[in-house]
Order: structure tokens, then sequence, then C-alpha cells
């Protein structure tokens, strides 16, 4: 079985401030890892994702994450935070050698504050 | 190329109604996805599409879902009676083959009163 943890469900940050947003995950088996945005009434947007190639995955929008098998954790971090970046963050696994259901966390709530 | 739509975008219904959530995929997207997400809550899988057959529908909660995907085109999810607890978002997801990215749809949201 396959689970995620996001610390905090609730993110504040100001304007051009550093972003990170933290996911841990469990797996029993060499992970897909994700991360997915959802701005305000819209759909699940694909930021990122990890299929075992490089553990610095670069996304859009100036995010990225690294993929760390020792602390079995995949954060999310944007340099520099911009107005639109409010949304909230889920962060994600899959099998890869299964039927790719993704297991999500909980969400994150990114604020950013002027 | 259109992305994954789902119809109706939001729906309020009272308990022990019937309510039908429409998703259309990509086209030439085998595998259609649809996920639930109750507030406060996980996003979760309920149930997995290849073409029109059902490949796996672990996470579908009781029998009063049914999901169908005649065609192999647009699925649709209906739930019957509703329940309070039905109430949530529902997403819909679509990707061409296994391993390729779920794209995913606005989502439906679903009121039980």
């Amino acid at each position: 079985a396959q689970s995620v943890t996001q610390l905090g469900s609730h993110v504040s940050v100001s304007e051009g401030a550093l972003v990170l947003l933290r996911c841990n995950y469990s797996s029993s088996v060499p992970p897909y890892l994700f991360w997915y945005v959802q701005y305000p009434n819209q759909g699940l947007q694909l930021l990122l994702k990890y299929t075992s190639a490089a553990t610095l995955v670069k996304g859009i929008n100036g995010f990225e994450a690294e993929f760390k098998k020792s602390e079995t954790s995949f954060h999310l971090t944007k340099p520099s935070a911009h107005m639109s970046d409010a949304a909230e963050y889920f962060c994600a696994v899959s099998d890869p050698g299964g039927y790719q259901k993704v297991t999500f966390g909980i969400g994150t709530k990114l604020q950013v504050i002027p | 190329e259109a992305g994954v739509t789902q119809f109706p975008s939001h729906s309020v219904i009272e308990k022990g109604q019937t309510v039908t959530l429409r998703c259309d995929p990509i086209s030439g997207h085998d595998n259609l996805y649809w996920y639930r997400r109750v507030m406060g809550k996980e996003i979760k899988f309920l149930l997995h599409f290849v073409k029109e057959s059902k490949q796996d529908e672990s996470g579908m909660p009781n029998n009063r879902f049914l999901a169908e995907r005649t065609g192999g085109t647009y699925s649709t999810l209906k739930v019957q009676p509703a329940e309070l607890e039905d109430s949530g978002v529902y997403f819909c997801a679509s990707s061409r083959t296994l391993g390729e990215t779920q794209y995913f749809g606005p989502g439906t949201r679903l009121l039980v009163l």
C-alpha cells in the first residue's frame, strides 16, 4: 500500500519569499511521485513528476522538487513566491508497475501575502 | 487539443435522489479514472477503465455507485440513491497509456442535502 503525508494543510509566505511545501511518502516499491496544483475554480494541473530519472525535477512556473529516497521525501520548492502561486497543492504517488492509480496527500493551501 | 471535460460542474440534490456525472476524456486516451474528494479529506481513487472495461474498481464505496464507459469513450458515474456522505468533488482523469501522465478534469461538485 502507498501513502502520502503532506505537512501543513495551510502555508503562508510573503511575496518574493521561498516556497517550501513538504511531502513524505510510503511505498513498498520504487514509486512515481507527482505534485499537482489546483487553482481556484479549476481542475488539477500537473506541476511536475518524478519517474526514476533525475532526482531533481523541474516543473512549470518555476517549481522544482527533489526526490530523496533516504528521507522518503519529495518536497516542493520555488525560490520566490508570486501572488499567482496562491492555490492548493497536492503531493501524490503511484506504483509504476500497477495500474497507475494515484494516491494523494491531503493537500496544502498556499497563501501568498503581498 | 481539448482537455478532460466533466458535466455538470455543480449538482445539488436531495438525499435519496439519483445523480449522473459525465466525463469526456481526452480523445485517444484509453485509460479513464474516477476520483473523489470529500471535504477536508484526500482525493481518493474510485475506479479505472481501460477502454470500456473496468480494470480496477477497488475504490468504489458501495453498490450505490455505478460507473460505465460504453464504447470506450465518455464515462458516466451514477449515484443511486444519493446519501449525505456522497457530497464532495468528483474528478475524472485520463491517460493515453499506462505510465503516462493522468490529465484531470475540473471536477463535479456534488452536494447532497
